[in-house]
């Protein structure tokens, strides 16, 4: 079955030094991967997807995200965080079948310390 | 100009009450969703529907029933609430995924509904 693992729950990083969220993914065929954030009370936002080609994909706000096929990772990753980065971050795979319902994993706190 | 809008944002009721959440899409997506995010954050898909066809229906329970009047607009409906209903509700959108051959779009989601049940 199609799953989305991310192995930390919560992350607190310093303003200003990167940041890397970490994602794994089951899922038997290409997969169609996404990073969303959710702000405090709000509803997700796309920050990128990666649906084939090159495997460093860019998204808004400066993050990026690089698919490793043989790692089944698709981790995030920002050179210098910014204290408005602080949120939830969801990994998910959409998959390839009747109704494409992305798979969600249970997500990433971050945290920005000054 | 809102691409997906929900209303109500927040929703406090009794146990046992009947309940509707709408959402509308202005985006022209074919295809709408329901999820659900419970109080760690998990999100799981409830339903999906496309061209106004139910396509998704996951292992919910019957208290729950979308409605799809036209394919910019899905509702829900609960029936006889119970506390464990208490969660947000997230509605989302895309784009036809059968007319590219099934590659799963990009999902728009709305702002999401706080329900709690008392």
């Amino acid at each position: 079955a199609q799953s989305v693992t991310q192995p930390d729950i919560h992350i607190t990083v310093s303003e200003g030094a990167s940041l890397e969220l970490r994602c794994n993914y089951s899922y038997g065929a290409t997969p169609y991967l996404f990073w969303y954030v959710q702000s405090p009370g709000q509803g997700l936002q796309l920050l990128l997807k990666y649906f084939s080609g090159d495997t460093l994909v860019q998204g808004i706000k400066g993050f990026e995200a690089e698919f490793k096929r043989s790692q089944s990772s698709f981790n995030l990753r920002k050179p210098s965080v910014h204290w408005s980065d602080a949120a939830e971050y969801f990994c998910a795979v959409g998959v390839r079948q009747a109704g494409t319902a992305l798979i969600f994993g249970k997500g990433t706190t971050l945290s920005v310390s000054s | 100009d809102t691409a997906v809008s929900q209303t109500p944002k927040y929703l406090v009721t009794q146990m046992g009450n009947d309940k509707s959440i709408k959402c509308e899409q202005n985006l022209g997506h074919d295809t709408m969703y329901w999820y659900k995010q419970d109080s760690k954050k998990f999100l799981k898909i409830m339903f999906s529907y496309n061209n106004k066809e139910l396509i998704i229906n996951e292992t919910v329970p019957n208290r729950f029933s979308p409605k799809s009047p036209d394919k910019a607009h899905l509702n829900l409906h609960i029936n006889s609430l119970e506390l464990g209903d208490s969660a947000v509700y997230f509605c989302a959108s895309s784009q036809d995924w059968g007319g590219r051959g099934y590659v799963p779009d990009t999902q728009y989601f709305g702002p999401g509904t706080r329900l709690t049940v008392l």
